[in-house]
């Protein structure tokens, strides 16, 4: 399974644009790359996934690096309640060998500030 | 479109006993997904049911066991429950398992179980 590296903590002014990197530079081809965020006791909530494109929704944007051994989580506008625990996760899938599950780092907690 | 759901939300339990956690999933998904966090430990995959049977376990003792109904709902069962046995348990759901790279997963809120 590919793992992920990720920086234990970061913070981000409120109403700037929050960037959470990712390294996972075993990542095998046909691999996406996940991130989810997990606020105080809930449960993770789904962000964005990608392959090789960047990706962009409602929540964040994805930039997914040329030779896919990392990539960068941008919340444009970061505000208070974007305070989480960011868990970056290479999806294994469930071909020969995975098994479907997701498997979660330690994260990155950002700390948006006033 | 209502999200995962599971109950209870919180549950005491004593040392010996047992606990059923509930979990329904989002309509439509038919694969559903155990995971417990403990303290300190970060998010531990559990077990997985796809189409009401066991597709893969994680690495935990037989007392823990589930299943799935035939509406997509499971139950996560822990039998002779110890102190380590105190975490949030999360329940997720996908739209559709088998196959590479399918379905993103969605989370419930969880149960928080406490084992004195």
């Amino acid at each position: 399974d590919a793992k992920t590296t990720q920086p234990t903590s970061m913070d981000c002014a409120e109403g700037r644009a929050a960037n959470l990197p990712c390294n996972h530079s075993t990542i095998s081809g046909n691999e996406y790359v996940y991130w989810y965020r997990q606020i105080h006791s809930q449960g993770p909530q789904y962000i964005i996934h990608g392959l090789k494109n960047n990706e962009t929704n409602e929540m964040a944007s994805l930039i997914i690096t040329e030779d896919r051994k990392s990539s960068t989580l941008i919340l444009p506008h970061a505000t208070l309640r974007d305070t989480a625990v960011y868990y970056c996760i290479v999806r294994v899938g469930s071909g020969p060998g995975g098994y479907n599950k997701l498997i979660f780092g330690a994260g990155t907690r950002l700390a948006v500030h006033p | 479109e209502a999200g995962v759901t599971q109950s209870p939300t919180h549950l005491i339990k004593t040392r010996g006993q047992q606990v059923t956690l509930r979990c329904s999933p989002i309509s439509g998904h038919t694969s559903v997904y155990w995971y417990q966090q403990a303290l300190g430990l970060g998010l531990q995959f559990l077990l997985w049911y796809d189409e009401g049977e066991e597709r893969n376990r994680g690495n935990f003792p037989p007392r823990f066991s589930g299943r799935q109904f035939p509406n997509y709902s499971s139950e996560l069962n822990v039998n002779a429950l110890e102190l380590e046995d105190s975490a949030l348990y999360l329940c997720a759901s996908s739209l559709r398992a088998g196959g590479p790279f399918t379905d993103t997963q969605y989370f419930g809120p969880g149960t928080r179980l406490t084992v004195l």
